[in-house]
């Protein structure tokens, strides 16, 4: 079956640590994206990609970076400049423009 | 400055009853508007509307757009308790590259 996975479901990060999200589709879209859920705040963009090697910063792109080497994966690096990290991380994927988008079940990540 | 605007913020209504969620919105270039279910964890694709005026359906739920007055609603009725949800709003616009600017949702509860 066809579809996104994200890993871990809950991550745990320590102070000054960097941590990594996975996403893996295998769904041969070229669009990729990740998004952090707050409570009462919907979804916010921080990184997407439409292309492997390259993507663009989304609203809240500070303090995270992200890597698309090849077109199944986009991992989400949440470095130790992200001074509020704490929230349910989205990744999602689209075939092209007018398409929905197809979502992971999401990460959920904490601070210690 | 591109902005999703979704009301009610939350609602609770009983077994049976008709809702209808809202969906305003200021983008600059307007692609496609998106209508998403969130129960627990992956958002899932209820409709896409690009054209003011033409009604989409599926089942007991249905929506339309009004390019016009820049909104489109979300209707369900007879509501069931596994409609409780967040319903997310969300506007594919293109400047350069295109992206996806969620609301901030309507959190629907349905009670037996």
């Amino acid at each position: 079956d066809g579809g996104i996975t994200q890993s871990p479901k809950y991550l745990f990060r320590k102070e000054g640590q960097n941590v990594t999200l996975s996403c893996e589709q295998n769904l041969n879209h070229d669009a990729m994206y990740w998004y952090r859920q707050d409570p009462g705040q919907g979804l916010r963009l921080i990184y997407y990609s439409q292309i492997v090697n390259d993507f663009q910063k989304g609203d809240i792109a500070e303090g995270y970076s992200v890597s698309r080497e090849k077109k199944e994966s986009f991992p989400l690096t949440v470095t130790s400049a992200q001074k509020n990290p704490t929230a349910f991380y989205l990744c999602a994927s689209s075939i092209g423009r007018n398409q929905p988008q197809h979502f992971g079940d999401g990460t959920r990540l904490s601070i210690l | 400055e591109d902005k999703v605007v979704q009301s009610p913020l939350s609602l609770v209504v009983h077994e049976g009853d008709t809702v209808t969620l809202n969906c305003s919105y200021e983008v600059t270039n307007f692609r496609s508007l998106l209508w998403y279910k969130q129960e627990k964890k992956a958002p899932t694709f209820l409709f896409m509307l690009t054209s003011s005026g033409i009604e989409k359906k599926s089942g007991r739920l249905s929506s339309i757009l009004d390019k016009k007055e820049l909104f489109s609603i979300l209707n369900i009725t007879a509501t069931q308790t596994g409609d409780s949800a967040i319903y997310l709003c969300a506007l594919e616009t293109t400047s350069g590259t295109y992206k996806y600017i969620f609301g901030t949702g309507t959190r629907l509860k349905v009670l037996a």
